[in-house]
């Protein structure tokens, strides 16, 4: 089985400052990572994932996410954040092998961009 | 696009009465998921449909029963509701591929009173 821990729930941030928000996951296995985002009212929408390679991914609107095995982490980072970045982000795992196919979540971080 | 379809969006119920949450997508995605979202929880799985004619029970099934209609449709029944079950309520779906992502509904937000 596999978890995911997001460490902070709440981020309040000021527009165009920096943000990091941290997920830390633990399983047995091999992993893909995921960040989704929820805008308000609205489900989830992936905003990037890691299955291999280069463990640095980056998404269309700026963020970024760095996998790091050795500390089992996968923090989500954007160097100057917008009003339109408030939102709900989500942090998830997939294991590579075992009878499970579905997404572990962590409990969300809200980050709110302050003006 | 429609990709995920959840009806109703909203629904208030009193305890002890039975409700269908429908699901369906148009991606032709093998797997589909249910999952609900409370606060500080993130989201828990309540079953899953690897492929159609499967069934699979997730983290929090209790209260719950599923049915794969076919490869689009996924729906959530609950039989008896409680107040513990107001929460809302994702369907999801993915293709088979552990790589690919899940693509959600937009929830549909369910009081039990």
């Amino acid at each position: 089985a596999q978890s995911v821990t997001q460490l902070d729930s709440q981020v309040p941030v000021f527009e165009e400052a920096p943000v990091e928000l941290r997920c830390n996951y633990s399983s047995s296995v091999s992993v893909y990572l995921f960040w989704y985002v929820q805008y308000p009212n609205q489900g989830l929408q992936l905003l990037l994932k890691y299955l291999s390679g280069s463990t640095l991914v980056e998404s269309i609107n700026g963020f970024e996410a760095e996998f790091n095995k050795s500390q089992t982490s996968f923090h989500l980072r954007k160097p100057s954040v917008h009003i339109s970045d408030t939102a709900e982000y989500f942090c998830a795992v997939r294991a590579l092998r075992g009878s499970a196919r579905q997404l572990t979540f962590g409990s969300g971080t809200q980050l709110t961009v302050l003006p | 696009n429609a990709g995920v379809t959840q009806t109703p969006k909203f629904q208030v119920l009193k305890t002890g009465q039975s409700m269908t949450l429908q699901c369906a997508q148009d991606m032709n995605h093998n797997s589909m998921y249910w999952y609900r979202q409370d606060p500080g929880m993130g989201l828990r799985l309540i079953y899953y449909s690897a492929s159609e004619g499967t069934t699979d029970k997730g983290e929090v099934p209790n209260g719950y029963n599923v049915s794969r209609l076919n490869k689009r449709e996924f729906s959530l029944r609950l039989e008896s509701a409680a107040p513990s079950q107001t929460s809302v309520y994702f369907c999801a779906s993915s293709d088979t591929a552990m790589n690919t992502e899940a693509f959600f509904g937009q929830g549909t937000r369910l009081t039990v009173v």
